[in-house]
């Protein structure tokens, strides 16, 4: 079974600053994907990136980006320029398309705070 | 709007106590799940279902009852409430297919759920 760990139970930065958050993986499998989940407080959870393990390229969007490492089954999650509407808790999930595994595995989260 | 409902947003129930939360998507999606999340846990799989009449349990089914009539309604029933199941539950749907699911899944607004 695919397990996801994030090593960082809390992280802070300071409003406009850099942060990474880091994601690690298990599987077996050659073909998969990844998300990170935002979950800010008012509970909703909200698709921030996807990496599809087939393409060597990162996955970015606007401020965030992330670092896809396949051989070490790493994915971090960098956030530049940090805002204070960043603050939240941040999942790691890995998805798998071999028949009958479709569902969503998660880490345990992140969770972020963000200094003015 | 297009999205996934969920109904009732909190609930509290007595020990014992029946209940069945709904869950509703309007994208014509194959997949649907019920994860649970508690603190330091992440989000758990419960159930999930890849079409109507198909579920499946997940890793926390136990006390849990699901079914799939049509696409669109994934009931999630508690046979026998306990304070154990006090949690926030969440529905999600998606593709199932490769090349829609990197859409990733789309969440309702949870119910936080009060078992005394």
């Amino acid at each position: 079974a695919q397990t996801v760990t994030q090593s960082q139970p809390e992280m802070s930065v300071q409003e406009a600053e850099t942060v990474t958050l880091s994601c690690t993986y298990d599987t077996s499998e050659s073909d998969y994907y990844l998300f990170w989940y935002k979950q800010p407080p008012s509970r909703q959870m909200i698709l921030v990136i996807r990496q599809e393990a087939y393409k060597q390229q990162n996955a970015t969007e606007n401020r965030f980006s992330v670092n896809f490492q396949k051989a070490a089954k790493s994915f971090s999650l960098k956030i530049s320029d940090s805002q204070l509407g960043d603050a939240a808790m941040y999942f790691c999930a890995y998805r798998s398309f071999r028949g009958g595994s479709e569902k969503l595995v998660f880490g345990k989260g992140t969770k972020l705070t963000v200094n003015p | 709007n297009a999205g996934v409902t969920q109904t009732p947003k909190f609930q509290v129930l007595k020990t014992g106590q029946s209940m069945t939360l709904q869950c509703a998507q309007d994208m014509n999606h194959e997949y649907m799940s019920w994860y649970r999340q508690d603190p330091g846990m992440g989000l758990r799989l419960i159930h999930y279902s890849v079409g109507a009449g198909i579920t499946d349990q997940g890793e926390v089914p136990n006390g849990y009852n699901v079914s799939r009539s049509t696409t669109e309604d994934f009931p999630l029933r508690l046979l026998s409430a306990a304070p154990s199941q006090t949690s926030v539950y969440f529905c999600a749907s998606s593709y199932s297919r490769k090349d829609t699911g990197t859409q990733g899944y789309t969440f309702g607004s949870g119910t936080r759920l009060t078992v005394v």
